[in-house]
């Protein structure tokens, strides 16, 4: 099956300052990306998500980017706020029939004002 | 619209009783699902279901039971808790797979603590 491997697992930058987070995936049959987050004692909720069929995905201040021949990808945030702090997790879905989605283990972005 | 709704939202049991969690959704999705989500260990799949009457097992099964006996509810049971069992529950739904994409969405959890 899919596994999802996320890191760092906590990441701490100042305010203005970029976050990038780091996820790999070992299914070659993955080609849904979605980034999901969590904010303390709330529901996850998407926030952006790439396929396969593109290499990055710019949504103002968040940016993802894929590379399908390594395995990986990326989320970008860029001049942090802190309302950006919270817990993002990763995840990957293959195409086609059930989309399982299988999540990596998640980071948690504290913006320091 | 509601969106994805859970019932309780807290609840606290001893080793060995039994309770349902509810799990209720009015977007029409197709699919459900439940995770469990424990600190560093991210959200994990219990058990999904892809229409009404259908159930699979997920990533975590062990010590839980599911039905789908109406498209808009999905129930996670509990037969015997144990203090392994100790964790936020989450509820999602999503559309079918006639799209190429699968965006969750996910209701508001319940923390539940096994004593």
């Amino acid at each position: 099956g899919e596994n999802v491997e996320q890191h760092p697992s906590t990441l701490s930058v100042q305010e203005g300052d970029s976050a990038v987070i780091k996820c790999t995936y070992s299914d070659s049959a993955s080609n849904y990306f979605p980034w999901y987050k969590q904010e303390l004692g709330k529901r996850p909720q998407l926030i952006i998500d790439i396929r396969s069929n593109v290499g990055e995905k710019k949504d103002q201040r968040i940016a993802v980017t894929l590379n399908k021949t390594a395995k990986h990808f990326s989320l970008h945030i860029t001049e942090t706020q802190p309302e950006d702090s919270a817990v993002y997790f990763c995840a990957a879905s293959p195409a086609g029939g059930y989309q399982k989605v299988t999540f990596g283990t998640g980071t948690k972005l504290q913006v320091i004002p | 619209n509601a969106g994805v709704t859970q019932t309780p939202k807290f609840r606290v049991l001893k080793t060995g009783q039994s309770m349902t969690l509810l799990c209720a959704q009015d977007m029409n999705h197709e699919y459900m699902y439940w995770y469990r989500q424990d600190p560093g260990m991210g959200l994990r799949l219990i058990h999904y279901s892809v229409g009404e009457g259908t159930t699979a097992k997920g990533e975590v099964p062990d010590g839980y039971n599911v039905s789908r006996l109406k498209k808009q509810n999905f129930l996670l049971g509990l037969e015997s808790a144990a203090p392994s069992q100790t964790s936020v529950y989450f509820c999602a739904s999503s559309y079918s797979t006639r799209v190429s994409y699968n965006e969750q969405f996910f209701g508001p959890g319940t923390r539940l603590t096994v004593l």
